[in-house]
């Protein structure tokens, strides 16, 4: 069982249609991230969660809205995406700046028509 | 800018063999990570090992080792006794960081391009 999970592992949605991707940890780590992986390109860090407050946003669009309710979930609303967004979506946490400490989800597969 | 490079698209070895998976990366700080992740068609991404800039022996993890080579600024994945099971995409990452946020801190990686390994019976 992985300590972090991620659902749903596959989503197609239209471009008018809102959904959430969710992530939840259970490794007690005080940070959590979103990544897009797209196809031929290197993962790209979209955001970071610091204890529930979001300090990083690298210039993702507002179609992309984070929430981080408490340090073990992290959901990412989606609303009028486009098809370039179809992408691998992963989640990933970690604690504190040591070590090997950070794993990732399973990752939540994105089609949009 | 952190930057890593991995320069085999796509990799092949037989069966029970050892390969090498390369990584290149740059950075001007002086403390830093380097991790590899295993990415099979499922999409997980799967931690395999880690080294840290001040470790001064290469890290090894069962049949993982990492070749690390600091002056050349390389840390290249070595795979002992390939296995069929081992045929996904390998991503070499480095953590930036510290930042502070909060009261905590916290890190961020950065990832090669990836390589496509290939395990042949």
């Amino acid at each position: 069982e992985t300590g972090v999970t991620q659902t749903p592992r596959h989503l197609v949605m239209g471009m008018t249609n809102k959904k959430s991707l969710k992530c939840e940890q259970h490794l007690g780590h005080n940070a959590m991230y979103w990544y897009k992986q797209s196809a031929k390109k290197p993962l790209e860090l979209m955001f970071v969660y610091s204890l529930e407050e979001r300090v990083e946003n690298n210039s993702v669009p507002s179609r992309f809205s984070p929430e981080c309710p408490n340090s073990s979930h992290l959901f990412l609303h989606l609303h009028t995406l486009q098809p370039e967004d179809s992408a691998l979506y992963l989640c990933a946490s970690s604690q504190g700046f040591s070590g090997n400490t950070i794993y990732f989800g399973e990752g939540s597969w994105l089609t949009v028509v | 800018a952190q930057k890593i490079t991995q320069t085999q698209p796509g990799m092949f070895v037989q069966e029970k063999e050892a390969v090498t998976l390369d990584c290149t990366y740059d950075t001007s700080d002086q403390s830093y990570g380097l991790f590899w992740y295993k990415q099979p068609s499922s999409g997980e991404m799967i931690f395999l090992i880690y080294q840290g800039s001040y470790d001064e022996q290469n890290a090894t993890e069962g049949r993982y080792s990492l070749n690390f080579q600091k002056a050349r600024k390389s840390a290249n994945l070595v795979i002992s006794a390939s296995q069929l099971g081992d045929s996904a995409m390998y991503f070499c990452a480095m953590r930036e960081g510290p930042f502070k946020a909060g009261g905590t801190s916290y890190g961020k990686l950065t990832f090669g391009q990836g390589t496509i390994l290939t395990v042949h019976p």
